[in-house]
């Protein structure tokens, strides 16, 4: 069984729509996450929501939200994409253990955006 | 202030050779570190991790080195295997959350 997983895999779309990712863990996780990947391979956080809340938010633009309906799913909708938003999105969580988030965090495998 | 795990792009290493992938960090608060293995088309997986308290830790075929003097630190992959090919990424914890930057690409060469 997939532990992390995403939806699509793959998204190609043109510049000025609106999309979503989907993220589900069924690790019973308490925190989940968001990176971003360009294309040189700079894999950069973007949110962390540790069950439903979020406590990472990482400068980035406000057409990114993050949407969390329970502590198993951490959505990414993105409001009017733009060229330099194509990269490679990944979904990753981690249990709690006493003191916080555990550091070991478990990847999904990626949705490759593109914006044309 | 952040911590970006710093590494030269691109190593050739023959197979069954031994691995060495560097990484230096900048900010000297940074106590605990991983390392993630990425291969083609997958998401970033645990290898190893290393907390500041000690310079070296050994794993299944990895060791990893930590000099906090300089900060640095490498894995070191024994008998490098072409599965191994593929972006490593040394993580230093800042704070709440890891930087991984850019990594290292690993390419064994059979």
């Amino acid at each position: 069984d997939t532990a992390v997983s995403q939806t699509p895999k793959y998204l190609v779309t043109q510049m000025g729509n609106d999309k979503s990712i989907k993220c589900e863990q069924n690790l019973g996780h308490d925190t989940m996450y968001w990176y971003k990947q360009d294309s040189k391979k700079f894999l950069k956080i973007m949110f962390s929501y540790n069950n439903k809340e979020l406590i990472i938010n990482e400068t980035v633009p406000n057409r990114f939200s993050p949407k969390s309906p329970d502590k198993a799913h951490l959505n990414l909708h993105i409001n009017s994409l733009e060229l330099g938003d194509s990269a490679v999105y990944f979904c990753a969580s981690s249990p709690l253990v006493a003191g916080g988030p555990s550091y070991e965090q478990y990847f999904g495998p990626g949705t490759r955006l593109t914006v044309t | 202030g952040e911590s970006v795990g710093l590494h030269l792009p691109t190593l050739s290493v023959q197979e069954g050779d031994n691995s060495i992938i560097n990484c230096a960090y900048s900010n000297s608060a940074s106590d605990y570190f991983i390392w993630y293995k990425q291969e083609s088309g997958k998401g970033p997986q645990f290898i190893i991790d290393i907390r500041s308290n000690m310079d070296k830790r050994q794993g299944q075929r990895v060791t990893v080195l930590l000099n906090k003097t300089v900060k640095h630190l490498s894995l070191q992959i024994a008998a490098t295997q072409p599965g191994d090919s593929a972006v490593y990424f040394c993580a230093p914890l800042d704070g709440n959350q890891f930087y991984f930057g850019t990594g290292t690409s690993l390419t064994v060469i059979p």
